[in-house]
């Protein structure tokens, strides 16, 4: 069945530290990649979609890379801020099902100020 | 305002019970989804509703019943409450079943 393996549980940085979190996925085909951002007491948020096509999307600073030779895709920011703070989580879906996600795990990033 | 309103927002329950998961949104979206998230578990996809139809569950046991009366409601219903149920539950919608789902807040259900 479909995976995404997200392995860094939690990230502590300080401001304007550069920002990398690593995903793996397997699958059948050819997905479409995700990363959600979730505040504390929020539901998940859609932060960038990367379509294997593509391979890459960029939101608020924040860039998606994708790898299909090692079938990865990385969530990366230049300079973090105290805002950023947050659960980011990476996805997946089958190709033109959307709504179907397999989550990984996700990575708690706390920036001290 | 949040367009996806979740009710209620916390909510226990006794062992052997049954809930009712209220879920509306107002984006106009023509799809529908439940989501769960264990402290065991990620985020996974339990149910698609499109245009009130139920297209895809995931779901292997059948206490879980998603309801939807209109084109914008989708409620979910649990029967038969056990304490491995307990877990945040997230409604979620997209304009089509292509499209990357929306996320209400959640319902917060602990089952004691």
């Amino acid at each position: 069945g479909d995976s995404v393996i997200q392995m860094q549980g939690q990230v502590t940085l300080s401001e304007n530290d550069f920002l990398f979190i690593n995903c793996t996925y397997s699958t059948t085909g050819y997905p479409t990649l995700f990363w959600y951002v979730q505040y504390s007491g929020e539901g998940p948020q859609l932060l960038l979609q990367v379509t294997t096509a593509n391979n890459k999307g960029s939101s608020r600073g924040f860039e998606a890379t994708y790898d299909k030779g090692t079938t990865s895709f990385h969530l990366q920011k230049t300079s973090v801020q105290e805002i950023d703070s947050a659960v980011y989580y990476c996805a997946m879906s089958p190709r033109n099902m959307g709504y179907k996600l397999t989550f990984g795990t996700g990575t708690s990033l706390l920036v001290d100020p | 305002d949040p367009k996806i309103i979740q009710k209620p927002k916390y909510l226990v329950a006794v062992t052997g019970s049954e809930k009712i998961l209220i879920c509306e949104q107002y984006l106009g979206h023509n799809a529908m989804y439940w989501y769960r998230q264990s402290a065991k578990k990620p985020l996974e996809f339990m149910f698609s509703y499109s245009y009130q139809k139920l297209m895809d569950n995931q779901t292997a046991s059948s206490r879980f019943q998603p309801q939807s009366s209109k084109k914008n409601h989708l409620d979910l219903q649990i029967t038969a409450l056990k304490p491995d149920d307990s877990a945040t539950y997230f409604c979620a919608s997209s304009g089509q079943g292509n499209q990357a789902p929306l996320f209400g807040e959640g319902t917060r259900l602990s089952v004691l």
